[in-house]
């Protein structure tokens, strides 16, 4: 069975912009969150999606946002990008159905310049 | 704040040893209790899951949890150089899966050839 995927693997943008990444689950898999990853902060939880309705979300600002579609394939967007939003992104995939057993993609890192 | 807390290390131990890595939680609601792996450069993968009191044993692996004490440990059997890596502790805090999965910072360990 493939694992989680996702696009792009590696990503450099401009203070102020914004980015698209893209993440595919595991198949069968219904449930994707996304993490953020930094040296300082370690990895910390974004959003979870689950049947395309976003059921969790963590403490980010609000240009953070994600979806997902009705194949289990999330987006996650950032606007007005910041020098601190520089990390590496995971997207995890799980069954979503009573089992929290996450499985993380390679992830994108991200860099802001 | 539900906090997860990893002693950084770094941990060395030499090759055919048992390494023994620690973790305690803040929140005495959590259920659910995760060891990721994370090669450097690399994303967390999924290493051992465990629900409930006592030990849980999978292949060189051996993952501990006691409730009671807010502990959760992982034992490695017969180390190998391909252990060397940074472990990550995560728990689910009680409330489900709202805050998604909250990650201790790691323990970096390193197996002596």
């Amino acid at each position: 069975k493939a694992g989680v995927t996702q696009t792009p693997r590696y990503l450099i943008k401009t203070r102020g912009q914004q980015v698209t990444l893209s993440c595919s689950p595991i198949s069968g898999h219904r449930s994707v969150s996304w993490y953020q990853q930094t040296p300082g902060q370690g990895l910390q939880f974004l959003f979870e999606y689950f049947s395309e309705t976003q059921r969790n979300k963590g403490n980010f600002p609000g240009r953070f946002s994600g979806r997902q579609f009705s194949n289990s394939r999330s987006e996650m967007n950032v606007s007005t990008l910041e020098l601190g939003d520089s990390a590496l992104y995971l997207c995890a995939s799980s069954l979503g159905q009573a089992t929290y057993e996450q499985y993380f993609g390679p992830g994108t890192r991200l860099t802001v310049t | 704040q539900k906090e997860v807390e990893q002693n950084s290390g770094p941990l060395s131990v030499p090759e055919g040893a048992i390494a023994s890595l620690n973790c305690t939680y803040s929140d005495r609601g959590s259920q659910s209790f995760f060891w990721y792996r994370q090669y450097s450069g690399k994303s967390p993968e999924l290493i051992m899951s465990i629900y409930s009191n006592g030990d849980k044993e999978d292949g060189r692996f051996t993952a501990q949890l006691n409730k009671a004490s807010q502990y959760v440990s992982l034992l490695i059997r017969d180390s190998q150089p391909s252990d060397s890596a940074t472990y990550l502790c995560a728990v689910i805090p009680s409330g489900g899966g709202a805050d998604g999965l909250t990650f201790g910072k790691g323990t970096h360990l390193i197996i002596q050839p």
